[in-house]
């Protein structure tokens, strides 16, 4: 039973417009949020995080937000730039767990010229 | 230098071979992990070694068999391998077991004939 979920395996945007990126999970113990890019042929790369006691976090064009109520957090990047064009991991981890990493199955975003 | 490498890129190999995958980070961290990845499936912890010593084995086949030489290296030896084995194999390390962020190499795609 996957405790993280990316219920969009891809999702298309126009450059210049808001990317808005969803996660989904089930394991009210997690209580620390990463989000990771991966290009082709390399590995993924930490892009963005969120603790639990924290609702919002921004980082330039990257923001993720947290519903907690929800078990629901979301990743905005605007503008979209077609380097932003990637797959992109949600993960999450629980103190309580040694903060192993939890993956979602990924999102594949297109950002067109 | 942020980067962790690992050597090969690209791994052919049958069931009766025995090879082995390097990871190296010069980076000081003190936890290095590996992961299995799936074609479209997110990546999925298999071991952890924390201060050179193994400290998480996710139920994992005995034909994969870690080993850490020293604080900057990290192996996979692989024998008898199924087919069903081929996968991505992803290292990562971070300063310490626990800590959120992990930095992930490029990967070694293997294939099991």
């Amino acid at each position: 039973d996957q405790q993280v979920k990316q219920n969009s395996p891809s999702l298309s945007v126009q450059e210049g417009r808001i990317s808005i990126l969803n996660c989904d999970y089930t394991n009210s113990m997690f209580d620390y949020f990463l989000w990771y890019k991966k290009y082709p042929a390399e590995g993924p790369t930490f892009l963005i995080s969120i603790s639990s006691i924290k609702d919002k976090n921004e980082d330039g064009r990257f923001t993720v937000f947290l519903n907690k109520s929800a078990k629901h957090l979301s990743l905005h990047i605007v503008p979209s730039q077609p380097g932003d064009s990637a797959v992109y991991f949600c993960a999450a981890s629980a103190n309580n767990a040694g903060n192993m990493l939890t993956f979602g199955g990924g999102t594949r975003l297109m950002v067109k010229p | 230098d942020t980067e962790v490498t690992q050597t090969p890129k690209h791994l052919v190999m049958g069931m009766t071979n025995k090879k082995s995958l390097k990871c190296e980070q010069h980076m000081g961290h003190r936890a290095m992990y590996w992961y299995k990845q799936k074609a479209k499936k997110p990546p999925e912890l298999m071991f952890v070694y924390s201060y050179e010593k193994l400290s998480i084995n996710e139920s994992v086949p005995s034909r994969f068999s870690p080993e850490c030489p020293n604080s900057s290296l990290l192996n996979l030896h692989l024998h008898a391998l199924q087919p069903e084995d081929s996968a991505l194999y992803l290292c990562a390390s971070s300063p310490w077991q626990g800590s959120y962020e992990q930095y992930f190499g490029p990967g070694t795609r293997l294939t099991v004939t």
